[in-house]
């Protein structure tokens, strides 16, 4: 079975300053997904942003990119020019391809901005 | 469009009582899954239909749990009884497998929390 693990539960970042949250995961299948997904307080899930595992290059949104390492297993996220509306808790997933794939998720972190 | 729409968006309760949550998938979405968020075992599926047939309720934790698609449109998640140990935050997602994109993007609706009392 696919496991994620988030093994940071909270981290604090100044505004402006870059920050990076790690993940790993546990998967014996070559073709699968990673996710970043953002919950704020309103409990919104919103993806970040998405790695194909057979692409080598890593993906990048505007201030967030990850460093895809799959022989490692790890997919952390990078956030820059940190900001306010940052704060929130992050969750790592995993999911195979298909549309019948469910998302299995970290435990993920919560991340507060310093002003 | 709208989205994945969820109601109610907070449930309170008490033990023994029947609740029910409710969903509205993305229009033209053919799957449709439920996530239940808890403190100690975080995001986790319950059950997941493909055009309105339940595909895996594998993770439906107990039989006071169910979970009905009677249209393309609408889903229900039931508790019946409701005990305190179910308080969570529930989640819609919807998808639709025949995306231009192959990664099947999940769309989540805003969730409904329930406390059982």
């Amino acid at each position: 079975a696919q496991t994620v693990t988030q093994s940071q539960p909270e981290m604090s970042v100044q505004e402006a300053e870059t920050v990076t949250l790690s993940c790993t995961y546990d998967t014996s299948e070559s073709d699968y997904y990673l996710f970043w997904y953002k919950q704020p307080p309103s409990r919104q899930m919103i993806l970040v942003i998405r790695q194909e595992a057979y692409k080598q290059q890593n993906a990048t949104e505007n201030r967030f990119s990850v460093n895809f390492q799959k022989a490692a297993k790890s997919f952390s996220l990078k956030i820059s020019d940190s900001q306010l509306g940052d704060a929130a808790m992050y969750f790592c997933a995993y999911r195979r391809p298909g549309a019948n794939s469910k998302l299995t998720f970290g435990k993920g972190i919560t991340l507060s901005v310093r002003p | 469009d709208a989205g994945v729409i969820q109601s109610p968006r907070h449930e309170v309760t008490e033990m023994g009582q029947e609740v029910t949550l409710r969903c509205k998938p993305i229009s033209g979405h053919d799957y449709l899954f439920w996530y239940r968020q808890t403190m100690m075992r975080g995001l986790e599926l319950l059950i997941y239909f493909n055009n309105n047939v339940p595909i895996d309720d594998s993770g439906m934790p107990e039989d006071r749990f169910s979970a009905k698609m009677p249209n393309a449109s609408f889903s229900t998640l039931k508790i019946q009884p409701s005990e305190p140990r179910d308080s969570a935050v529930y989640f819609c997602a919807s998808s639709l497998s025949r995306a231009l994109s192959s990664y099947n993007e999940q769309f989540f609706g805003p969730g409904t929390r329930l406390t059982v009392l």
